[in-house]
């Protein structure tokens, strides 16, 4: 149990569907994160919180949009997705932005049908 | 480009053989180093980091890593495997300067026979 917990588990959504994955943790971080991990691809680091601000966006289409209300809560709210958008997304969060040791949620596991 | 290399994909041992999983870098200065665990359905678990000091880090679960500069590598290992080490090990980088944030390798699966 690492502190970050991640809701669904797993989810099975429509390429029409919106859903949206949560993340929580009350470890007092205050930098928040979202992973994307494909199969034989390394985690692609998606999205990047510190103190409620969006710092970073590598590239993510839109189709994926993050919210983060406090920093104790970070959300991904999907539509539209594709069936390429399958993957474990992972949520990790960490002190400050300069802290190296993150803390993994487990994980959503996310199927576009 | 900045990269993080794990050349083995998947690796099998005998349960009570040694281990050993190669990790390899290329920046120009020396980054902070992790080994990362994720058993099958869970996140990632940090094994071990290092930053400075000492070349061989000792972790969690028997773990151990040596860093070495001169190969910009930094394997992990372990004396004696056992069954429940069976998951998969992603080696990362983190820039201490510039552009900060934590780099993954693509990973490799550890299976254990008996």
């Amino acid at each position: 149990e690492t502190g970050v917990t991640q809701t669904p588990r797993h989810l099975v959504m429509g390429m029409t569907n919106k859903k949206s994955l949560k993340c929580e943790q009350h470890l007092g971080h205050n930098a928040m994160y979202w992973y994307k991990q494909s199969a034989k691809k390394p985690l692609e680091l998606m999205f990047v919180y510190n103190f409620k601000e969006q710092t970073e966006n590598n590239s993510v289409p839109s189709r994926f949009s993050p919210e983060c209300p406090n920093s104790s809560h970070l959300f991904l709210h999907l539509h539209t997705l594709q069936p390429e958008d399958s993957a474990l997304y992972l949520c990790a969060s960490s002190q400050s932005l300069l802290d190296t040791e993150a803390f993994f949620g487990q994980g959503t596991r996310l199927t576009v049908v | 480009a900045q990269s993080v290399t794990q050349p083995d994909i998947h690796i099998t041992v005998s349960e009570g053989a040694s281990l050993e999983l190669r990790c390899n870098y290329s920046y120009g200065a020396t980054p902070y180093l992790f080994w990362y665990v994720q058993s099958p359905g869970q996140g990632l678990q940090l094994l071990l980091k290092y930053f400075s000091g000492d070349t061989l880090v000792q972790g969690i679960k028997g773990f151990e890593a040596e860093f070495k500069r001169s190969q910009s590598s930094f394997n992990l290992r372990k004396p004696s495997v056992h069954w429940s080490d069976a998951a998969e090990y992603f080696c990362a980088v983190f820039r201490n300067f510039g552009n900060e944030k934590l780099t993954f390798g693509t990973g490799t699966r550890l299976t254990i026979i008996p």
